[in-house]
């Protein structure tokens, strides 16, 4: 079955340090996978996505993540966290038997806390 | 803003009670999305319209009823609820490109059954 692992509930990181936030997947043959961000009381806004090429992606907000095939990874970094990343943060990988739309498999989402 | 708009943003409903949540999007997607996020659950795909015409539904009761009138309008119908379906209620619409590229999500709709 196809799925996403976000294996930490919470991340907590201080203002300024990196950060990373963790993702795997297991999908059916080349993945298509996205990273969503949540503020409070907001829908999902779409940060970065990998569907081919380069596995450093590069996304919104300085945000980047590195697909990693070997290791069925995903993670989602930056270099310097400020407060206000301070979100809830959702993985998803297209399921690949979804047809022509986007039928998303998403993780349960890890809270990140940037404290100052 | 996403341009995906969700309206109410709050509704509060008995469990008699019936009632519309509305999506519009103005991206000139083709296909739609109803999600459920419950409290410290992933994610829930409960419909998806592509071309109008619904193409998945995820083992949803009836007592939520989809409609889908045109391209950028979509309608969760909800009547006779449960407390148990209290949840942020989220549309999504997107492109039918092979499914490659992202979707956007509305506000939300945060629901109460009391």
């Amino acid at each position: 079955a196809q799925s996403v692992a976000q294996p930490e509930d919470q991340v907590n990181v201080a203002e300024g340090n990196p950060l990373t936030v963790k993702c795997t997947y297991s999908v059916s043959g080349n993945p298509y996978l996205f990273w969503y961000v949540q503020y409070p009381n907001r829908g999902l806004q779409f940060l970065l996505k990998y569907i081919t090429g380069d596995n450093l992606v590069k996304g919104s907000y300085g945000f980047e993540a590195e697909f990693n095939k070997s290791q069925t990874s995903f993670h989602l970094k930056k270099p310097s966290a400020l407060v206000s990343d301070s979100a809830l943060y959702f993985c998803a990988v297209r399921d690949p038997f979804s047809g022509g739309y986007n039928k998303l498999i998403f993780g349960a989402g890890t809270r990140l806390a940037v404290h100052p | 803003e996403t341009g995906v708009t969700q309206t109410p943003r709050h509704l509060v409903m008995g469990m008699t009670n019936k009632k519309s949540l509305k999506c519009e999007q103005h991206l000139g997607h083709n296909a739609m999305y109803w999600y459920k996020q419950s409290a410290k659950k992933p994610l829930e795909l409960m419909f998806v319209y592509s071309l109008e015409e619904r193409v998945e539904n995820n083992s949803v009761p009836s007592r939520f009823s989809p409609e889908c009138p045109n391209s950028s309008h979509l309608f969760l119908h909800l009547h006779t609820l449960q407390p148990e379906d209290s949840a942020l209620y989220l549309c999504a619409s997107g492109d039918l490109q092979g499914g490659n590229t992202e979707a956007f999500f509305g506000q939300g709709t945060r629901l109460t059954v009391v």
